[in-house]
């Protein structure tokens, strides 16, 4: 079974250009994460989403981030302008989760990530 | 989510078990512990969780003890590809679940 692709892996950007990033979950898995993760640090929430809509971006810097899953299926981060301190690690998860109450939370599964550095 | 204590770094030979501890001492009685790693340059992988039992797979074991205040992961026979960031995570079930809280984990390191 085909893990989580994400993709680029790697992406160098001038200060106050646009950047985006894909994610394929693994088939069939109904929940997406985006998760961030800075230097000796680990991840950190962005955006969840359930099916195609965003149930938790809480923590989703929405001057300048958004996000998207036409479909519910593929998933792109977008980054508009980019800023020195965007310099990280961006990882996207997917999960099958219940959606029952009581129900069991299934387990994240990774992709490799995409490490953005903004000069 | 309740948070977890773990130490900063740890050494271990190679062949011998490594025994990572984990504190969460405010665990509630819905919230599971999960294991994740994550070597370098490589997104977080999972490894096992539990509930209040210890559970064992292919990768590691888990030992929780009975008042569910801390844990063990145990890898039982540490090779040098077992080097990477230990992560100790709790995390309520039910749907609707939140994403993973990370911390900034156990750097585990064995050695030759």
């Amino acid at each position: 079974e085909a893990g989580v692709v994400q993709s680029p892996r790697y992406k160098i950007i001038e200060k106050k250009q646009p950047v985006a990033f894909w994610c394929n979950p693994i088939s069939g898995h109904n929940t997406l994460y985006w998760y961030l993760q800075n230097l000796g640090q680990g991840p950190e929430l962005l955006i969840r989403y359930e099916n195609e809509e965003a149930v938790d971006d809480s923590q989703l810097p929405k001057d300048r981030f958004s996000a998207e899953r036409l479909k519910g299926v593929d998933s792109t981060l977008k980054i508009q302008p980019a800023e020195l301190g965007d310099s990280a690690v961006y990882l996207c998860a997917s999960s099958l989760e219940s959606g029952l109450a009581g129900g069991f939370a299934d387990t994240q599964y990774f992709g490799p990530g995409t490490r953005l550095t903004v000069l | 989510d309740a948070k977890t204590t773990q130490p900063t770094s740890m050494d271990c030979a190679e062949g011998r078990a490594a025994n990572l501890p984990c504190n969460h001492s405010t665990i509630s009685g819905n919230e599971y512990v999960y294991w994740y790693r994550q070597i370098h340059s490589q997104g977080p992988q999972y490894i096992i969780h539990g509930l209040k039992n210890n559970e064992t797979n292919e990768m590691a074991s888990l030992i929780i003890t009975e008042d569910r205040k801390s844990s063990t992961l145990i890898l039982p026979h540490a090779t040098l590809r077992d080097t990477a960031v230990y992560y100790c995570i709790v995390r309520a079930t039910g749907g609707g679940a939140d994403g993973l809280t990370f911390g900034k984990g156990t750097h585990l390191i064995i050695q030759p």
